[in-house]
Protein backbone atom coordinates (compact mmCIF):
# COMPACT_ATOMS: atom_id res chain seq x y z
CA UNK A 1 0.00 0.00 0.00
CA UNK A 2 1.59 3.35 -0.84
CA UNK A 3 2.57 5.79 1.88
CA UNK A 4 0.90 8.81 2.82
CA UNK A 5 1.92 11.98 4.36
CA UNK A 6 -0.30 14.02 6.41
CA UNK A 7 0.82 17.21 9.18
CA UNK A 8 1.09 16.96 12.48
CA UNK A 9 -1.19 18.96 13.47
CA UNK A 10 -3.58 21.42 12.59
CA UNK A 11 -6.44 24.29 13.60
CA UNK A 12 -9.73 24.93 13.19
CA UNK A 13 -12.28 27.67 14.84
CA UNK A 14 -15.20 26.24 16.09
CA UNK A 15 -18.17 26.49 12.94
CA UNK A 16 -15.34 26.74 10.26
CA UNK A 17 -14.63 24.18 7.46
CA UNK A 18 -11.59 22.20 8.17
CA UNK A 19 -9.48 21.26 5.74
CA UNK A 20 -7.31 17.97 6.13
CA UNK A 21 -4.59 17.18 3.49
CA UNK A 22 -2.98 14.16 2.82
CA UNK A 23 -0.42 13.50 0.36
CA UNK A 24 0.20 9.86 -1.37
CA UNK A 25 2.27 10.65 -4.24
CA UNK A 26 3.06 7.00 -4.86
CA UNK A 27 -0.88 5.64 -5.27
CA UNK A 28 -1.20 3.70 -7.67
CA UNK A 29 -4.63 2.99 -9.66
CA UNK A 30 -6.83 0.50 -7.72
CA UNK A 31 -5.46 1.71 -4.42
CA UNK A 32 -8.34 3.65 -2.56
CA UNK A 33 -8.14 6.69 -0.04
CA UNK A 34 -9.51 6.05 3.34
CA UNK A 35 -10.07 8.51 6.28
CA UNK A 36 -10.22 7.31 9.93
CA UNK A 37 -10.35 9.50 13.00
CA UNK A 38 -9.80 8.79 16.59
CA UNK A 39 -11.30 10.87 19.60
CA UNK A 40 -9.07 10.51 22.37
CA UNK A 41 -9.31 7.55 24.50
CA UNK A 42 -12.26 6.41 22.02
CA UNK A 43 -11.50 3.31 18.76
CA UNK A 44 -10.82 4.97 15.82
CA UNK A 45 -13.89 5.65 13.34
CA UNK A 46 -14.29 5.34 9.74
CA UNK A 47 -15.18 8.38 8.32
CA UNK A 48 -15.17 8.46 4.23
CA UNK A 49 -13.54 6.59 1.11
CA UNK A 50 -13.54 6.58 -2.36
CA UNK A 51 -10.80 5.98 -5.48
CA UNK A 52 -10.56 8.92 -7.90
CA UNK A 53 -14.41 11.05 -7.58
CA UNK A 54 -14.69 13.33 -4.81
CA UNK A 55 -17.17 11.87 -2.27
CA UNK A 56 -20.14 13.16 0.15
CA UNK A 57 -21.26 11.91 3.64
CA UNK A 58 -23.04 13.18 6.28
CA UNK A 59 -19.69 13.11 8.55
CA UNK A 60 -17.57 15.05 5.73
CA UNK A 61 -16.52 15.20 1.86
CA UNK A 62 -13.51 14.23 0.69
CA UNK A 63 -11.45 15.87 -2.45
CA UNK A 64 -8.84 13.68 -4.48
CA UNK A 65 -7.06 15.23 -7.34
CA UNK A 66 -7.10 14.48 -10.50
CA UNK A 67 -3.48 12.88 -10.58
CA UNK A 68 -5.19 11.33 -7.01
CA UNK A 69 -1.62 11.99 -5.54
CA UNK A 70 -3.21 13.90 -2.68
CA UNK A 71 -7.00 14.44 -1.42
CA UNK A 72 -8.66 16.80 1.04
CA UNK A 73 -11.03 15.68 3.79
CA UNK A 74 -13.20 18.66 4.62
CA UNK A 75 -15.47 18.98 7.64
CA UNK A 76 -17.96 21.42 6.83
CA UNK A 77 -18.88 22.85 9.98
CA UNK A 78 -16.22 21.72 12.72
CA UNK A 79 -17.11 21.30 16.19
CA UNK A 80 -15.29 21.00 19.32
CA UNK A 81 -16.59 17.06 19.29
CA UNK A 82 -14.23 17.06 16.02
CA UNK A 83 -11.04 17.65 17.79
CA UNK A 84 -9.02 14.05 17.26
CA UNK A 85 -6.17 12.34 15.31
CA UNK A 86 -7.64 11.98 11.77
CA UNK A 87 -5.78 9.47 9.49
CA UNK A 88 -5.41 9.17 5.95
CA UNK A 89 -4.73 5.32 4.59
CA UNK A 90 -3.91 4.20 1.37
CA UNK A 91 -5.28 0.96 0.47
CA UNK A 92 -5.49 -1.65 -2.10
CA UNK A 93 -9.29 -2.84 -2.06
CA UNK A 94 -9.82 -6.62 -2.64
CA UNK A 95 -6.07 -7.33 -1.67
CA UNK A 96 -4.64 -7.68 2.09
CA UNK A 97 -6.76 -6.79 4.88
CA UNK A 98 -4.72 -4.23 6.91
CA UNK A 99 -4.85 -0.95 8.06
CA UNK A 100 -1.87 0.85 7.94
CA UNK A 101 -2.37 3.73 10.56
CA UNK A 102 0.62 6.60 10.38
CA UNK A 103 0.76 8.78 12.72
CA UNK A 104 -2.40 11.26 11.26
CA UNK A 105 -3.03 14.41 11.76
CA UNK A 106 -4.24 16.31 15.59
CA UNK A 107 -6.96 18.52 14.78
CA UNK A 108 -8.15 20.82 17.12
CA UNK A 109 -11.33 22.35 16.97
CA UNK A 110 -11.08 25.87 19.34
CA UNK A 111 -14.31 27.82 20.80
CA UNK B 1 -26.60 -2.16 17.27
CA UNK B 2 -24.41 -2.29 20.40
CA UNK B 3 -21.29 -2.28 18.29
CA UNK B 4 -18.47 -3.96 18.32
CA UNK B 5 -17.75 -5.16 22.68
CA UNK B 6 -14.73 -5.67 24.60
CA UNK B 7 -13.86 -6.31 27.75
CA UNK B 8 -12.65 -5.97 30.34
CA UNK B 9 -12.42 -2.37 29.48
CA UNK B 10 -9.49 -1.81 31.84
CA UNK B 11 -6.78 -4.36 33.21
CA UNK B 12 -3.66 -4.13 35.51
CA UNK B 13 -1.67 -7.19 36.00
CA UNK B 14 1.54 -8.37 37.62
CA UNK B 15 4.46 -9.15 35.41
CA UNK B 16 4.15 -13.14 34.48
CA UNK B 17 0.69 -13.30 34.57
CA UNK B 18 -1.47 -14.80 32.31
CA UNK B 19 -4.12 -11.81 30.71
CA UNK B 20 -7.04 -12.55 28.32
CA UNK B 21 -8.98 -9.94 26.47
CA UNK B 22 -12.34 -10.40 24.80
CA UNK B 23 -13.88 -8.87 21.76
CA UNK B 24 -17.94 -9.58 20.55
CA UNK B 25 -17.95 -8.76 16.93
CA UNK B 26 -21.24 -7.07 15.40
CA UNK B 27 -23.43 -9.25 14.30
CA UNK B 28 -22.95 -10.56 10.75
CA UNK B 29 -19.83 -9.49 10.21
CA UNK B 30 -17.50 -11.88 9.44
CA UNK B 31 -14.02 -10.46 9.68
CA UNK B 32 -12.40 -9.80 13.02
CA UNK B 33 -9.44 -7.34 14.08
CA UNK B 34 -6.93 -6.79 16.78
CA UNK B 35 -4.97 -3.83 17.16
CA UNK B 36 -2.50 -2.55 19.73
CA UNK B 37 -1.59 0.88 20.25
CA UNK B 38 1.13 2.53 21.66
CA UNK B 39 2.86 6.44 21.93
CA UNK B 40 5.82 4.79 20.41
CA UNK B 41 4.47 2.49 17.52
CA UNK B 42 0.97 4.05 16.98
CA UNK B 43 -1.26 1.77 16.29
CA UNK B 44 -1.00 -1.76 14.58
CA UNK B 45 -2.79 -4.57 13.20
CA UNK B 46 -1.80 -8.15 15.30
CA UNK B 47 -3.76 -10.53 13.84
CA UNK B 48 -7.27 -10.80 12.00
CA UNK B 49 -9.70 -13.63 11.34
CA UNK B 50 -12.25 -14.64 8.39
CA UNK B 51 -15.17 -16.63 8.66
CA UNK B 52 -13.54 -17.56 12.28
CA UNK B 53 -10.29 -18.43 10.31
CA UNK B 54 -6.83 -16.61 11.34
CA UNK B 55 -5.88 -15.35 8.03
CA UNK B 56 -2.94 -13.01 8.98
CA UNK B 57 -0.73 -12.87 12.23
CA UNK B 58 2.33 -11.66 11.25
CA UNK B 59 1.80 -8.83 13.40
CA UNK B 60 1.73 -10.95 16.86
CA UNK B 61 5.06 -9.87 18.63
CA UNK B 62 6.25 -13.21 19.73
CA UNK B 63 4.63 -16.89 20.94
CA UNK B 64 3.65 -15.22 24.22
CA UNK B 65 0.37 -13.64 22.06
CA UNK B 66 -2.00 -15.98 20.84
CA UNK B 67 -5.42 -15.03 19.19
CA UNK B 68 -8.59 -17.22 18.86
CA UNK B 69 -12.12 -17.09 17.41
CA UNK B 70 -14.63 -20.12 18.40
CA UNK B 71 -17.19 -19.14 16.84
CA UNK B 72 -18.79 -15.72 14.68
CA UNK B 73 -19.51 -13.90 17.83
CA UNK B 74 -15.95 -14.13 19.88
CA UNK B 75 -13.04 -13.96 19.87
CA UNK B 76 -9.91 -13.74 22.72
CA UNK B 77 -6.23 -12.24 22.30
CA UNK B 78 -4.43 -14.01 25.39
CA UNK B 79 -0.61 -13.17 26.78
CA UNK B 80 1.34 -15.58 28.63
CA UNK B 81 3.09 -14.62 30.71
CA UNK B 82 2.85 -10.87 30.21
CA UNK B 83 5.31 -8.04 30.24
CA UNK B 84 5.64 -4.66 31.50
CA UNK B 85 6.36 -3.71 27.86
CA UNK B 86 2.87 -4.94 26.61
CA UNK B 87 1.15 -2.25 28.41
CA UNK B 88 -0.75 -0.52 25.80
CA UNK B 89 -4.45 -0.36 24.28
CA UNK B 90 -5.92 -2.98 22.40
CA UNK B 91 -8.47 -2.42 19.94
CA UNK B 92 -10.93 -5.50 18.47
CA UNK B 93 -12.66 -3.79 15.53
CA UNK B 94 -14.93 -6.02 12.97
CA UNK B 95 -15.98 -5.55 9.48
CA UNK B 96 -18.28 -7.04 6.46
CA UNK B 97 -18.14 -6.67 3.26
CA UNK B 98 -18.31 -3.02 2.90
CA UNK B 99 -14.67 -2.79 4.09
CA UNK B 100 -15.47 0.15 6.73
CA UNK B 101 -14.32 -1.60 10.01
CA UNK B 102 -15.84 -0.59 13.39
CA UNK B 103 -13.86 -0.50 15.95
CA UNK B 104 -14.49 -1.30 19.96
CA UNK B 105 -13.97 0.98 23.14
CA UNK B 106 -10.55 -1.07 23.49
CA UNK B 107 -8.95 -2.22 26.93
CA UNK B 108 -5.99 -0.98 28.32
CA UNK B 109 -3.71 -3.58 29.95
CA UNK B 110 -0.82 -1.92 32.13
CA UNK B 111 1.48 -4.82 33.44
CA UNK B 112 3.59 -3.95 36.22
Amino acid sequence: DAKTTQPTSMDCAEGRAANLPCNHSTISGNEYVYWYRQIHSQGPQYIIHGLKNNETNEMASLIITEDRKSSTLILPHATLRDTAVYYCIVRFQGGSEKLVFGKGTKLTVNP
Amino acid sequence: DAGVIQSPRHEVTEMGQEVTLRCKPISGHDYLFWYRQTMMRGLELLIYFNNNVPIDDSGMPEDRFSAKMPNASFSTLKIQPSEPRDSAVYFCASRERTYEQYFGPGTRLTVT
